[in-house]
């Protein structure tokens, strides 16, 4: 069975420190490694695809790496915006099934 | 357009009420999902259409009953209800179902029942 693990589960940073969240996973033949943020009340929004080790994707404060075991996302010099639950999932053989991990609580203070 | 719309964004309802959430996408998409999602977990997914096809049913009660009546619209009929079904109910699109596809989601239904 597919396994997702995030860490931390919540994290509390100050404008301009920079962070990175964590992702493990366990799955057979994966076929595709997500990124997703989630604002409170409301669904997920596509950030990343990642398909291989060491493959690495950027977007404005925000880059994602992949080993084969986990994923990281790291925010640079975070704004309070950048404030959600990022949630990781991944998808493995030929399904169309997507497992999420339990996400990240990011805070940011201004 | 890229957006999934849901209806309705609220709902409260009791034990035998029967209703519908609703779920419209106008990007040519011919994948639709439901997702469940309790708080403070991360979504479930609950069934997968393709091509208006049912391919992934998760397992799901039988007081779910998905539909899909075209290629843009997508039907989660609710009956008989437990109150541990109280979540946030989320649908989402993707190209064609293939693996390695994006997922776009909708807000969600707030789902409430008594």
């Amino acid at each position: 069975e597919d396994q997702v693990t995030q860490s931390p589960e919540a994290l509390r940073l100050q404008e301009g420190e920079s962070s990175s969240l964590n992702c493990s996973y366990t799955v057979s033949g994966l076929r595709g490694l997500f990124w997703y943020r989630q604002d409170p009340g409301k669904g997920p929004e596509f950030l990343f695809t990642l398909y291989s080790a060491g493959e690495e994707k950027e977007k404005e404060r925000l880059k994602a790496t992949l080993t084969k075991k986990e994923s990281f996302l790291h925010i640079t010099a975070p704004k309070p915006e950048d404030s959600a639950t990022y949630l990781c999932a991944v998808q493995a053989g030929g399904y169309q099934k997507v497992t999420f991990g339990t996400g990240t609580k990011l805070q940011v203070i201004p | 357009d890229t957006e999934v719309t849901q209806t309705p964004k609220h709902l409260v309802m009791g034990m035998t009420n029967k209703k519908s959430l609703k779920c419209e996408q106008h990007m040519g998409h011919r994948a639709m999902y439901w997702y469940k999602q309790k708080a403070k977990k991360p979504p479930e997914l609950m069934f997968v259409y393709s091509y208006e096809k049912l391919s992934i049913n998760e397992s799901v009660p039988s007081r779910f009953s998905p539909e899909c009546p075209n290629s843009s619209l997508l039907n989660l009929h609710l009956h008989a209800l437990q109150p541990e079904d109280s979540a946030l109910y989320l649908c989402a699109s993707s190209v064609s179902g293939a693996a390695n596809e994006k997922l776009f989601f909708g807000s969600g239904t707030q789902l409430s029942v008594l």
